[in-house]
């Protein structure tokens, strides 16, 4: 079966101090992985994706993450986190195309403290 | 890059009355649709796939005379709250696969969230 774990529920970090969100993934066939952001009472806003290729994908706002497929993990990073990364932050797994949707993680809610 | 648009935003209705929530593709036509419910402080959960000119799948445990969707054109579908009851209160969040390369294959595209208050 599909599922994405996110092991922490909430972290908080201090402005400027770096940043791991963690996700674990199982998935039947190649996966692509996806990373959202969500602010309070707002839709989704796309971070970044893994496709193919490199393993370390760079996405907006400075956030990257890397796909290990041998621990079928899709960690998000980010050197120096700002406050205005407070939010909530899903990882997903799904299909390159057809009809199939994304699966989401429960989320990470990010506190950040000055 | 795609945008995906909902209406309304916002919804405050009495129980027992039924919500339309529209969900649009702008720049691109979208077979296919999906529509996501989300509790307080939880994740997105899968209720439906919506699929133009034929009938939408739904997933197990959500009522389908009770959610009702229709995608009558590549651009909209829309997703009906028939008989509302507090327990309904939810973010109803839908989203869209664009099928062109240039938009990004596989890439789900999602709407601004439709939140509603059933009192």
């Amino acid at each position: 079966a599909q599922s994405v774990t996110q092991p922490d529920i909430h972290i908080t970090v201090s402005e400027g101090a770096s940043l791991e969100l963690r996700c674990n993934y199982s998935y039947g066939a190649t996966p692509y992985l996806f990373w959202y952001v969500q602010s309070p009472g707002q839709g989704l806003q796309l971070l970044l994706k893994y496709f193919s290729g490199d393993t370390l994908v760079q996405g907006i706002k400075g956030f990257e993450a890397e796909f290990k497929r041998s621990q079928s993990s899709f960690n998000l990073r980010k050197p120096s986190v700002h406050w205005s990364d407070a939010a909530e932050y899903f990882c997903a797994v799904g299909a390159r195309s057809g009809n199939t949707p994304l699966v989401f993680g429960k989320g990470t809610r990010l506190s950040v403290i000055a | 890059g795609a945008v995906v648009s909902q209406h309304p935003s916002w919804v405050i209705c009495k129980s027992g009355t039924s919500v339309k929530i529209e969900c649009r593709s702008l720049d691109f036509q979208a077979t296919t649709m999906f529509w996501y419910r989300q509790f307080p402080k939880q994740s997105l959960m899968l209720m439906a796939t919506s699929n133009e000119g034929s009938k939408a799948t739904y997933e197990q445990g959500v009522e389908k005379d009770k959610f009702l969707i229709n995608h009558a054109s590549l651009t909209l579908s829309t997703l009906t709250v028939t008989s509302a009851h507090p327990e309904d209160s939810s973010f109803y969040i839908c989203s869209a696969r664009s099928g062109l390369a240039a938009q990004g294959v596989g890439e789900l595209f999602f709407g601004e969230g439709s939140r509603l208050t059933v009192l």
